[in-house]
């Protein structure tokens, strides 16, 4: 069936530090992909998706890449604040329904 | 003008009760759902309705019970609690339910089992 493994977290980092938090998948068919961040006490909310092969979603600084050759879709940001601590999900949904990933937990110090 | 809203945010209650979680959206989406988020922050799909109609079910206990009365409530009805349905329920809401649609999240009720 279709699966989603993150990297474990938690994953600390300084302000302005690069970050990387790696996801890979495995599902039949072409899934579409998707990030998604909750902030403490929060809800979950759409970060970026990339819905092809290639197609690269950004928003606030982060960027992921759909790479169907390594069946991945790591996430990025060039340098993050303490405002991006969160717990970041990586989900697919493709014939099924959504399936998350267990979340990376990041905390930013500053 | 919240999007997706959830009633309780939080829920104490003693095993064995009955209780009931309610979600409204104001997007006009034919899809919604429920997930479960247990302590470890694992997110699991349990039901998905699509214009008022059950169409995913995942192996959920029968004494978890969905109800939508139209398109934009999907309610959630759960007899007999147990210490074992601790955990965070959101509610979720998408256009049509496909597999590049958004999936937009309420804000989370936290069910504590004593």
């Amino acid at each position: 069936g279709n699966s989603v493994t993150q990297m474990e977290g938690p994953v600390t980092l300084s302000e302005e530090a690069f970050l990387t938090i790696n996801c890979t998948y495995t599902a039949t068919g072409y899934p579409s992909l998707f990030w998604y961040v909750q902030y403490p006490g929060e809800g979950l909310q759409l970060l970026l998706k990339a819905t092809k092969a290639d197609d690269k979603g950004s928003n606030k600084g982060f960027e992921a890449t759909y790479r169907k050759e390594t069946t991945s879709f790591h996430l990025e940001k060039g340098s993050v604040q303490v405002s991006d601590s969160a717990v970041y999900f990586c989900a697919l949904r493709g014939n099924t329904p959504l399936v998350f990933g267990k979340g990376t937990r990041l905390s930013v110090i500053a | 003008d919240t999007a997706v809203s959830q009633t309780p945010k939080y829920l104490v209650t003693q095993m064995g009760n009955d209780k009931s979680i309610k979600c409204e959206q104001n997007l006009g989406h034919d899809t919604m759902y429920w997930y479960k988020q247990d302590s470890k922050k694992f997110l699991k799909i349990m039901f998905s309705y699509n214009n008022k109609e059950l169409i995913i079910n995942e192996t959920v206990p029968n004494r978890f019970s969905p109800k939508s009365p139209d398109k934009a409530h999907l309610n959630l009805h759960i007899n007999s609690l147990e210490l074992g349905d601790s955990a965070v329920y959101f509610c979720a809401s998408s256009q049509k339910g496909g597999g590049t649609d958004t999936q937009y999240f309420g804000p989370g009720t936290r069910l504590t089992v004593l």
